[in-house]
């Protein structure tokens, strides 16, 4: 696509329930970023892939949540046992392949809103 | 580890004042360092970036930014602006890492408001 398409735009959940976000890069992007935005905050890191394995997921806070990639285009972010304190946008982003036109530079989707209720 | 900070939480202007938003990075080797900003409503955009070569960089919309590397600086600069600028703006730092990582770090932003 154009853009990085990220669904849901908006999802609404209670304490204790599993979350799934997905992240649909634009195409030919071989990094794909998560980052978590909170209120009045900048973008925190969470994971990055290149093509289908986690190049760096030193940012996910604990082992509730967990990314994936299985073919190197879209990814999905699990959260499980969804706390309150996990309320915020969550980003993804993407970049091409290094040595190409734009490499290292981020392409940011509009972010999927996390309300744990 | 890699680190920014941003001095200005939220600055207020009025329009044809001139801006500098202040960015200082905590990183001792080769960086990348962006400045992205986000207009109410939208998405994060690309504002300017620098990589190496002429520290003064130009970005769309009349910004420019310079990396002064002794002062781990890459400060946001626009001579006049406006109501459309208002929004909140953001500094990142790429840096080479141990592990070859090559995640982005944000600060946590500054808000900008433009009034008429």
């Amino acid at each position: 696509g154009a853009g990085v398409s990220q669904t849901p735009s908006n999802k609404v959940t209670e304490k204790g329930k599993y979350v799934e976000l997905r992240c649909d890069p634009i195409s030919g992007h071989t990094a794909l970023y998560w980052y978590r935005q909170s209120l009045g905050q900048g973008p925190e890191f969470l994971i990055y892939f290149q093509g289908t394995g986690a190049a760096d997921d030193s940012g996910l806070p604990n082992d509730r949540f967990f990314a994936v990639r299985p073919e190197g285009s879209v990814s999905t972010l699990k959260i499980q046992r969804t706390e309150r304190g996990d309320s915020a946008v969550y980003l993804c982003a993407s970049s091409p392949p290094s040595g190409s036109s734009g490499a290292n530079v981020l392409t940011f989707g509009a972010g999927s809103r996390l309300t744990v209720l | 580890a890699q680190s920014v900070s941003q001095h200005n939480h939220h600055v207020i202007l009025s329009e044809a004042a001139s801006l500098e938003l202040g960015c200082n990075y905590s990183y001792g080797g080769t960086v990348n360092l962006f400045w992205y900003v986000q207009y109410p409503g939208q998405h994060l955009q690309l504002l300017l970036k620098y990589f190496s070569g002429d520290p003064l960089v130009k970005g769309i919309k009349g910004f420019e930014a310079e990396f002064i590397k002794s002062k781990f600086s890459f400060n946001l600069r626009k001579p006049s602006v406006q109501w459309s600028d208002t929004a909140e703006y953001f500094c990142a730092v790429k840096g080479e890492t141990q592990g070859g990582s090559e995640k982005l770090v944000f600060g946590k932003g500054t808000k900008l408001t433009v009034n008429p």
